[in-house]
């Protein structure tokens, strides 16, 4: 299917475990971002990434792993989840960071940590 | 470093009844303007966005966005609501540069409720 497809949708894990929340996308978009949604901050922006092998910090790293070997992949991995990591976590591709391109995102992985 | 303001968190209107949600944004040059909508449960959906051009902007499901420079302002309009669209908006901002971190600045969103 065309689209950016994040797995799972739901996840429940125990404090102090590792957890891999994945993102594909079919669109070869060389853009893709990690986001966390939690009640009254919003979107934050974990980590991003402009191309294959090229991955940066956004406002919240901390706690959190991602890599990109292939442009389609992109996952995301929590080292030793904490409580404070219990979120909705969504990815999102673009064309490009220079344009008015916008975001596709997909449909999100809601995490819980206990 | 460009910023968003969405002044309301929470908006109710009656179906049928015309909308407005507010977006301020902080950006030195013009910037580019984009209207996202999250339904409960779903990711964000592109509603329009602004780049150049026309200011008023039309987009889908019969929304529209005006950008007022004057005002630093992009806000999003609809003539009549119906209750299909009682969801989350979020309104966000990229630099023509890329930003600093070449990626788009969200505001933390408004919240429609729709009475009928």
């Amino acid at each position: 299917d065309a689209g950016i497809t994040q797995s799972p949708r739901y996840k429940i894990t125990e404090t102090g475990r590792q957890v891999t929340l994945m993102c594909h996308q079919t669109w070869s978009h060389s853009y893709m971002f990690w986001y966390r949604q939690d009640l009254g901050h919003g979107l934050r922006l974990i980590y991003y990434s402009a191309a294959a092998d090229i991955t940066d910090k956004g406002e919240v790293p901390d706690g959190y792993v991602v890599s990109r070997s292939k442009t389609e992949n992109f996952p995301l991995t929590l080292e030793s989840a904490t409580r404070s990591q219990t979120s909705v976590y969504f990815c999102a591709s673009s064309e490009s960071a220079r344009g008015p391109y916008g975001y596709t995102f997909g449909s999100g992985t809601r995490l819980t940590v206990v | 470093a460009q910023s968003v303001t969405q002044p309301d968190i929470h908006i109710t209107v009656s179906e049928g009844a015309s909308l407005e949600l507010r977006c301020n944004y902080s950006y030195g040059a013009t910037p580019y303007l984009f209207w996202y909508v999250q339904s409960p449960g779903q990711g964000l959906q592109l509603l329009l966005k602004y780049f150049s051009g026309d200011t008023l902007v039309q987009g889908i499901k019969g929304f529209e966005a005006e950008f007022k420079r004057s005002q630093s302002s992009f806000n999003l309009r609809k003539p009549s609501v119906h209750w299909s669209d009682a969801a989350e908006y979020f309104c966000a901002v990229g630099a023509h540069d890329g930003g600093s971190q070449g990626n788009l600045i969200f505001g933390k969103g408004t919240k429609l409720s729709v009475k009928p």
